[in-house]
């Protein structure tokens, strides 16, 4: 069974910094792209970062650029997004999600359960 | 970045009946475009991807069609459980990928 277990999320001050964790199980996670993709509270979903499955292309969308780092370690089975610089904007739920495929995100078979990062002072 | 345009944002029927979900993009997709299902408090869950094809598991009742830039998910007859909300995404062109704005499905 695919698991998909997020952390690392809390409260965070303007300009602060986060590292969100997402832990793998049930699949050959060195295999498959990775994504992380948000919610902001009431709001739909946007795509956040993705990362290939050697890591070795990352893609982010243009409001985190240059302040969010999309990495995995896959001798650990996890992906991890550093966060830094963060606004009120950014406050959301983070969800990883596992791509069907190694070189490319495309769409997102399954979920982890989300981590909630809250900007505020 | 291509947009992508869900439409109603509310429908509300009840349960039997059957609920036609419209996404329209703002420029050709092709085929590629999936559909997710969210209940509230979890995580999304993909139904459909590249247009028509169900993901693992999901049920003979929902189905998706189009092609280019319009694209409709059908629930043919709604279970208590498909009370929802509901979201495009398109993978032909990225980065981004990028999501409608969501249909709520509401008894």
């Amino acid at each position: 069974e695919v698991q998909l277990l997020e952390s690392g999320g809390g409260l965070a001050q303007p300009g602060g910094s986060l590292r969100l964790s997402c832990a793998a199980s049930g699949f050959s996670f060195s295999s498959f792209a990775m994504t992380w993709v948000r919610q902001a509270p009431g709001q739909g979903l946007e795509w956040v970062s993705s990362i290939t499955a050697s890591g070795g292309s990352t893609y982010y969308t243009n409001s985190v650029k240059g302040r969010f780092t999309i990495s995995r370690d896959n001798s650990k089975n996890t992906l991890y997004l550093q966060v830094i610089s963060l606004r009120a904007e950014d406050t959301a739920i983070y969800y990883c999600a596992k791509g069907p495929i190694a070189t490319d995100p495309y769409y997102f078979e399954y979920w982890g359960q989300g981590t909630v990062v809250t900007v505020s002072s | 970045e291509i947009v992508l345009t869900q439409s109603p944002a509310t429908l509300s029927l009840s349960p039997g009946e059957r609920a036609t979900l419209s996404c329209r993009a703002s420029q050709s997709v092709w085929s590629y475009l999936m559909w997710y299902q969210q209940k509230p408090g979890q995580a999304p869950r993909l139904l459909i991807y590249d247009t028509s094809n169900r993901a693992a598991g999901i049920p003979a009742r929902f189905s998706g069609s189009g092609s280019g830039t319009d694209f409709t998910l059908t629930i043919s007859s709604l279970e208590p459980e498909d009370f929802a909300v509901y979201y495009c995404q398109q993978r032909y062109q990225w980065p981004p990928l990028t999501f409608g704005g969501g249909t709520k499905v509401e008894i």
